[in-house]
Order: C-alpha cells, then structure tokens, then sequence
C-alpha cells in the first residue's frame, strides 16, 4: 500500500484560507467515504481533525473542513490562526481494516 | 475523559525485540479496536496493524507481518504491540490510537503520547 500523496508545504497569511490536496487511490480514497484528517504539532501525538471526508469531531473549529472528488481529498483551513501552524495528515481506509496515512504536509502561518 | 497512556522510551540493539504498552482508561476498553502507527525521525506516519479489543482479531500491516504480535489484556484495558528482529529504520515514535471500528467508524479519534524506540548498536 502506497501512501497518499500529499504537497509538502503549504502557507497563508493569518486571515487567510489554504488548501492542501491528499490524492490516493480507487483502492482508498475513492473507494470509500472514511478520509481523515490529523493536526501534530511538533513533538505532539496527531489529533483528529476531520473524519468520513467532512465531518468536524466536537470541539474543532468550524474554520477545518473537508472534501472529497474521485481519488482526490482536500482539507480547508480557513480564517488562518497562527496556531494552525502544524503538519497535516490525512488517511484513508482501504478496505480489509486497513489504512494509509498520507505524506504530510507542513502548513506555516506567514 | 479518554485517555491512552504509553510506557516509556526504549533503546534496543539490532535484532532484539521490544514490546510497548497502552493502558486505556474513560471508555469501555472492548468496545473499541486500538491501531498502532509508527513515525520515523522527521518522516510522516506509518499505519502497522490494528486489533479488536473485543476478541482479539488483529490484521497487520503487510510490510510488518511476520515481525509484529499486537495483543490485549482486558482485565487491565491494556493493548500491546511487539516488534521482533529491529532494525535501525525501526526506529520510531511508536503511538496507539482509539479505533471506533465497532461503530462504523473507519478512523483514529484518541492517541497515545506515543513511545520513542531507539534501535542502535
């Protein structure tokens, strides 16, 4: 199973919105409707930020949304807050209780 | 409140084992499978098995099958995972995570603190 494939970076300013993109496979992402998102922040455990493409868990800003066309998901950040600063994950299922995590993707507030 | 708390760091030599804990406490600890994911040093995060706290159904990463034992003990809500013949690229920040398998849900809502494992000679 390869990982997805996420942009290595992505930035905006404090106000502004960013987009990371996490392209998988029929097999995962397009397969099925389980993509989650995970925030780290450094030297932090992952936190679940969006789960089943576009669902928010209690207690994630509204601000954090998620979406999914074909093989391709993407995360929003919007009204960018310098605590967004941190690595994003996504992961997807792919069938048989297995899972992928994505490449990561650095996201800084400029 | 939800809480998965690891064992603490380890340094092992080429092919030895080790094995880290995760003792869940705030929810019915067989009600929910427990994952484990790995993340090397400045790498991203690296899925390698899952097992059902219920009845102990575990299914492993392929690139880890053969290497990896994942169990649990129920009378302590305590999940395990076990990683034979190390080598350095087995070394990691190895976490647990609460996997809501059991209700339809196909993600990992709480962590572990997470584990450093250092494989050197």
């Amino acid at each position: 199973q390869s990982a997805l494939t996420q942009p290595p970076s992505a930035s905006g300013s404090p106000g502004q919105s960013v987009t990371i993109s996490c392209t998988g496979t029929s097999s995962d992402v397009g397969g099925y409707n389980y993509v989650s998102w995970y925030q780290q922040h450094p030297g932090k455990a992952p936190k679940l930020m969006i789960y089943e493409v576009s669902k928010r868990p209690s207690g994630v800003p509204d601000r954090f949304s998620g979406s999914k066309s074909g093989n391709t998901a993407s995360l929003t950040v919007s009204g960018l807050q310098a605590e967004d600063e941190a690595d994003y994950y996504c992961s997807s299922y792919a069938g048989s209780n297995n899972f992928v995590f994505g490449t990561g993707t650095k996201v800084t507030v400029l | 409140q939800v809480q998965l708390v690891q064992s603490g760091a380890e340094v092992k030599k080429p092919g030895a084992s080790v094995k880290v804990s995760c003792k869940a406490s705030g929810y019915t600890f067989t009600s929910y499978g427990i994952s484990w994911v790995r993340q090397a040093p400045g790498q991203g995060l690296e899925w390698m098995g899952w097992i059902s706290a219920y009845n102990g159904d575990t299914n492993y990463a392929q690139k880890l099958q053969g290497r990896v034992t994942m169990t649990t003990d129920t009378s302590t809500s305590t999940a395990y995972m076990e990683l034979r013949s190390l080598r350095s690229d087995d070394t990691a920040v190895y976490y647990c995570a609460r996997y809501p398998r059991d209700y339809g849900d196909y993600h990992f809502d709480y962590w572990g603190q997470g584990t450093l494992v250092t494989v050197s000679s």
